[in-house]
């Protein structure tokens, strides 16, 4: 599975879009990019996913630049609970029995 | 729903002590796996399961031992316990066909080894 790569932290006001990148140069054509999330002390939690298509769901937008090299998380009226740890994950279609690979993510303060 | 169930929360355990982690799950999933966290870290895995009956190992499986016996269930046990085994544990389990991977995480289970 391609390598990640995220910013440590992010700042973003309460009631604005929170726009997290994440970077995935190394993607393949048949490789997916998830996002999950950990709210503190909580099991990480499912997002979205998405293969080349821009994607949306009642939680979040995900943007796929046209090379697939990065992408964008977008949540669009950010509010307190959506402070937490923000990971990015590319898989193989398929994937495997081997799980997700959670690395270090981005952690995003929501600030009032 | 209940969805991922693990069993204790907490746990203190002194050293060389033996404990089971349990996780169940209700979905009908196929896959199901068992991560620790240690603080500010991601998660690493430490053992899946493909079905009943299969398990393999993870990136640090040392120390630890799992079962799937059925489809639910998926104890983790830890033997003589260790100080390097105080994390967090998250067990998880993912319906995997064509491009869908959403894993579903239970609460997870706080350990401290002293």
């Amino acid at each position: 599975d391609a390598k990640t790569t995220q910013p440590p932290s992010m700042d973003c006001a309460e009631g604005r879009a929170a726009n997290l990148p994440c970077n995935h140069s190394t993607i393949s054509g048949n490789e997916y990019v998830y996002w999950y999330r950990q709210i503190h002390s909580q099991g990480p939690q499912y997002i979205i996913h998405g293969l080349k298509n821009n994607e949306t769901n009642e939680m979040a937008s995900l943007i796929i630049t046209e090379d697939r090299k990065s992408s964008t998380l977008i949540l669009p009226h950010a509010t307190l609970r959506d402070t937490a740890v923000y990971y990015c994950i590319v898989r193989r279609a398929g994937g495997g029995a081997d799980g997700l690979t959670f690395g270090k993510g981005t952690h995003l303060i929501i600030q009032p | 729903n209940a969805g991922v169930t693990q069993t204790p929360k907490f746990r203190i355990l002194k050293i060389g002590q033996s404990m089971t982690l349990q996780c169940t799950q209700d979905m009908n999933h196929n896959y199901m796996y068992w991560y620790r966290q240690d603080p500010g870290m991601g998660l690493k895995l430490i053992y899946y399961s493909v079905g009943a009956g299969i398990t393999d190992k993870g990136e640090v499986p040392n120390g630890y031992n799992v079962s799937r016996s059925t489809t639910e269930d998926f104890p983790l046990r830890l033997e003589l316990a260790a100080p390097s085994q105080t994390s967090v544990y998250f067990c998880a389990s993912s319906w995997v066909g064509q491009g869908n991977e959403k894993l579903f995480f239970g609460s997870g289970t706080q350990l401290s080894v002293l």
